[in-house]
């Protein structure tokens, strides 16, 4: 069945570091990709998107390209923030139904 | 405008009572869907709703957790018979359009954490 792996936290950096989260996939047909935000405290909140094969996600500094030929939509952004600190899923989206990852905590120190 | 709301934010149960969890999705969103998330997890699919019609239950775990959504709005997860492995964050999310890709794009509520001692 359709599954999402992501690395494991927690990932801890200093401000203003490179952050890579790895995701990969296995699905079916042509599933959308997503990568949802959980701030401590707060729901799940969509962070970015891609529907299709080498589309870009980006939103908040943060970006994702939807690779089919590694399965893979791995999230980085150039410089992060304490504010970022946050867990983070990646998830795919197929046939009606949302499969997450298991979350990568991120600890961002000042 | 309001986002989705669930009720309560917390649920202790002992084991075997029933429990009634609430959500209330954004107003005119046609799909709503359960998940429950266990600790350090992923949310996990429940269940879906298209108004009131439930089209897809494969994700409820047994014969003890029931979901409706009677008049296309409000939806109850019920448990029956609580078990201990029943503890998690239950997580209800609503969407504008209803099936296909129209349904991905999710706004969750904060949850009800049901803690069954």
């Amino acid at each position: 069945g359709d599954s999402v792996t992501q690395m494991e936290g927690p990932v801890t950096l200093s401000e203003e570091a490179f952050l890579t989260i790895n995701c990969t996939y296995t699905a079916t047909g042509y599933p959308s990709l997503f990568w949802y935000v959980q701030y401590p405290g707060e729901g799940l909140q969509l962070l970015l998107k891609a529907t299709k094969a080498d589309d870009k996600g980006s939103n908040k500094g943060f970006e994702a390209t939807y690779r089919k030929e590694t399965t893979s939509f791995h999230l980085e952004k150039g410089s992060v923030q304490v504010s970022d600190s946050a867990v983070y899923f990646c998830a795919l989206y197929n046939f009606n139904k949302f499969y997450f990852g298991s979350g990568t905590k991120l600890n961002v120190k000042p | 405008g309001a986002g989705v709301s669930q009720s309560p934010r917390y649920k202790v149960a002992k084991r075997g009572q029933d429990v009634a969890l609430r959500c209330d999705p954004i107003s005119g969103h046609v799909s709503l869907f359960w998940y429950q998330q266990a600790l350090g997890q992923g949310p996990e699919f429940l269940t879906y709703f298209q108004n009131e019609a439930q089209l897809d239950k494969s994700g409820l775990p047994s014969d003890r957790f029931f979901a409706e959504r009677p008049e296309g709005s409000v939806s109850t997860l019920k448990i029956q018979r609580t078990q201990q492995e029943d503890s998690a964050v239950y997580l209800c999310a609503s969407s504008l359009e209803g099936g296909g890709r129209g349904s991905y794009e999710q706004y969750f509520g904060p949850g009800t954490r049901l803690t069954v001692t």
